[in-house]
């Protein structure tokens, strides 16, 4: 199993360019999130989807959109990047029941 | 609101030295608690959780922690580092439930000295 995939792994976009972060997870699970990391910041919640077709907000939902493709597929969108969103971006899936979140390796995203 | 503080930005211990990683909460209900370790350029492993139950929970890696509701902490602790423990340790609370959004601390930065 590859667990929680992420791609890309770096990206580099310029001011009010678009983009789409792409995760999928092949466990079968019902609940996905996205977060990002900022130094001194921890990680926030900016997405997530209970189950397949459901989406809501999460802390810092701001600029971001989301689509629940499938079960497998969590997908993040920047409709016009902005600085204030370089961030690192971890997306994460859940069994329903377990309450343990798995990660995937993070996509680090620079905005100039 | 529900936080979690980390009050220990950077720590350094020394090899074979006992460690203790301080979380503190603040959630209005029973909380779920889980401590996740991030090495560099990686994404973040769980090494343990806490639902109800003992309030000593044993980890991945040789890690432990204990839940203390008087003082509203979830303290990471383990007997002995090791080099390949550094990395940044992160604290949260989950609301549970189909969803359990978690709420992150800012972390703790761990370096070993030989």
């Amino acid at each position: 199993n590859a667990g929680v995939t992420q791609t890309p792994k770096f990206q580099v976009l310029k001011t009010g360019q678009s983009m789409t972060l792409q995760c999928a997870q092949d466990m079968n699970h019902n609940s996905m999130y996205w977060y990002r990391q900022d130094p001194g910041m921890g990680l926030r919640l900016i997405y997530y989807s209970a189950s397949e077709g459901t989406t809501d907000k999460g802390e810092v939902p701001n600029g971001y959109n989301v689509s629940r493709l499938n079960k497998r597929e969590f997908s993040l969108r920047l409709e016009s990047a902005a600085p204030s969103q370089t961030s690192v971006y971890f997306c994460a899936s859940m069994r329903t029941g377990t309450h343990e979140q798995f990660f995937g390796p993070g996509t680090r995203l620079t905005v100039l | 609101a529900q936080s979690v503080t980390q009050p220990d930005i950077h720590i350094t211990v020394s090899e074979g030295a006992s460690l203790e990683l301080r979380c503190n909460y603040s959630y209005g209900a029973t909380p779920y608690l889980f401590w996740y370790v991030q090495s560099p350029g990686q994404g973040l492993q769980l090494l343990l959780k806490y639902f109800s139950g003992d309030t000593l929970v044993q980890g991945i890696k040789g890690f432990e922690a204990e839940f203390k509701r008087s003082q509203s902490s979830f303290n990471l602790r383990k007997p002995s580092v090791h080099w390949s423990d550094a990395a940044e340790y992160f604290c949260a609370v989950g609301e549970g439930g189909a969803t359990n959004k978690l709420i992150f601390g800012t972390g703790t930065l761990l370096a070993v000295q030989p």
